[in-house]
């Protein structure tokens, strides 16, 4: 079973403009993870932010994580055409339990 | 290139056959995991081992399905009798195994197996 759910599904946007995914999950988490998936191919680590952190920026990035509510948000400032991927979020521990991903398309 | 690496990146099968891809992980890195991504989904949890053993086994690790990491370093996945149903990408990931909160998993490229 998948314990986060990523919203929306799909998202298509302009190359310059914001990009915001959300991440909804089930249990209590030590921490919870942003990745990217390009097409067909393997995960790239984003972001991790800790159950006792609020915010947390990594470049263009911004996660956002409400434990009160279980849900997370990744924001892509800026965004550029190669952005465009699938980006997936996943909850901690020993496995991660991932959502079934946001698909982002940047048009140029 | 210091990444965790999968060999092979394809393979095609007929139904029935025995497979056998191979993850190769950072080194230093204790932890070694292996999920199972079909078309349209998340990864799915199929195993992970501290070093060499094998600390848990998703349900979806079927009897045919079988992993070994034998010195702690390298792990094998073998899939017996393939089936249509396994056709997926199969990714590898490895962490240091350190701290709960903090442990970040890298992952491979990833071996996409397609049965016929």
């Amino acid at each position: 079973s998948q314990q986060g759910e990523e919203d929306p599904q799909a998202l298509s946007i302009q190359e310059g403009e914001n990009a915001t995914m959300n991440c909804s999950y089930k249990t209590s988490i030590n921490n919870l993870q942003w990745y990217r998936q390009n097409s067909g191919r393997g995960l790239v680590h984003l972001i991790l932010i800790r159950s006792n952190e609020r915010e947390k920026h990594s470049g263009r990035l911004r996660v956002t994580l409400d434990t009160s509510k279980k849900s997370s948000s990744l924001l892509i400032t800026a965004s550029r055409a190669a952005d465009t991927a699938s980006y997936f979020c996943a909850t901690d521990g020993r496995k991660l339990i991932f959502g079934q991903g946001t698909e982002l398309s940047v048009k140029p | 290139d210091t990444g965790v690496s999968q060999n092979p990146r394809h393979k095609i099968t007929k139904r029935g056959q025995n497979v056998t891809f191979r993850c190769d992980p950072i080194s230093e890195h204790n932890r070694l995991y292996w999920y199972r991504q079909t078309l349209g989904q998340g990864p799915e949890f199929l195993t992970y081992f501290q070093n060499e053993a094998q600390l848990e086994k998703s349900r979806l690790l079927s009897d045919r399905f079988s992993a070994e990491r034998p010195k702690g370093s390298f792990s094998t996945l073998e899939i017996q009798r393939t089936e249509q149903g396994d056709s997926a990408m199969y990714l590898c990931a490895s962490s240091l195994g350190n701290f709960v909160s903090t442990d970040t998993q890298y992952f491979g490229p990833g071996t996409r197996l397609t049965v016929l």
